[in-house]
C-alpha cells in the first residue's frame, strides 16, 4: 500500500458524460500527478499540481481539467467523455524536493 | 524533448536465472533521474529502483541493479535469481523538471 488513495477503483459511464476522479495523497506529499494508461500501454502524463498550483501540464486534452484543494486532494474532471477515454488513470504523489512518486491503485473507466 | 525507449516488449527468464530490460533515453537536461516500475497483474506501480544521473555508482536494491551508462544514455535493469512473483510489467522513466517521462514499458515472464 502506497499510501495514495484513489476514489472510485470502477467506473462506467456512457459517451458524451463527465466523470470526476478523486486523489488523496500521501501524508506530507505535495506534489499531486495524474497519467492515463490506455490498454497495454505506457504511462502518459496528464497534470501535476503542487500545493494548489498548476505546476507542469503534459498530453492533457482540453475535456480534462484538474484541481488541487487546501487539504492536498486532487481531483480529475472528465468531460464529454468518447469511447477513446476509456482507460486506467493514475495518481500520484511525492514530497516536496523528493522525485519519487508512488502511485495510488488507480481509478478504472471504461466509456461506453 | 525528452525521450524514453524500451526496445524490448517482451522478454523470459527461467526461474532462478538473471534477466536485463533495456531502457535508453534522451534528455537535454543536466539533473535528472532515472527510475524502474514494476506493474504486475494488479496493475498498481511500484517504484523497484532509482538511479540519480549525477551519481556514477549503480544502484542496487537487494536482487534488482541497474547498469547506468551516462554518455550513452542507457539505463538496465537487471534482475538477480528470478522469482515468479517478478512477473511483470517493467517501466522505465525518465524524472526532469517537473515531468516524469514513461517508455512503453517490457513484459517480463518468469518460467517455472
Amino acid at each position: 500500500d502506497s499510501g495514495v488513495t484513489q476514489t472510485p477503483k470502477h467506473l462506467i459511464t456512457a459517451t458524451g458524460q463527465r466523470v470526476t476522479l478523486r486523489c488523496s495523497p500521501r501524508s506530507g506529499d505535495l506534489s499531486v500527478y495524474w497519467y492515463q494508461q490506455s490498454l497495454d500501454q505506457g504511462l502518459q502524463f496528464l497534470i501535476q499540481y503542487y500545493n494548489g498550483e498548476e505546476r507542469a501540464k503534459g498530453n492533457i486534452l482540453e475535456r480534462f481539467s484538474a484541481q488541487q484543494f487546501p487539504d492536498l486532494h486532487s481531483e480529475l474532471n472528465l468531460s464529454s467523455l468518447e469511447l477513446g477515454d476509456s482507460a486506467l488513470y493514475f495518481c500520484a504523489s511525492s514530497q516536496p524536493g523528493v522525485v519519487e512518486q508512488y502511485f495510488g491503485p488507480g481509478t478504472r473507466l471504461t466509456v461506453t | 524533448a525528452q525521450t524514453v525507449t524500451q526496445s524490448q516488449p517482451e522478454m523470459s527468464v527461467q526461474e532462478a536465472e538473471t534477466v536485463t530490460l533495456s531502457c535508453t533515453y534522451d534528455t537535454s537536461e543536466s539533473d535528472y533521474y532515472l527510475f524502474w516500475y514494476k506493474q504486475p497483474p494488479s496493475r498498481q506501480m511500484i517504484l523497484v529502483i532509482r538511479q540519480e544521473a549525477y551519481k556514477q555508482q549503480n544502484a542496487t536494491e537487494n536482487r534488482f541493479s541497474v547498469n547506468f551508462q551516462k554518455a550513452a544514455k542507457s539505463f538496465s535493469l537487471k534482475i538477480s535469481d528470478s522469482q515468479l512473483g517478478d512477473a511483470a510489467m517493467y517501466f522505465c522513466a525518465l524524472a526532469g523538471t517537473y515531468k516524469y517521462i514513461f517508455g512503453t514499458g517490457t513484459r517480463l515472464k518468469v518460467l517455472a
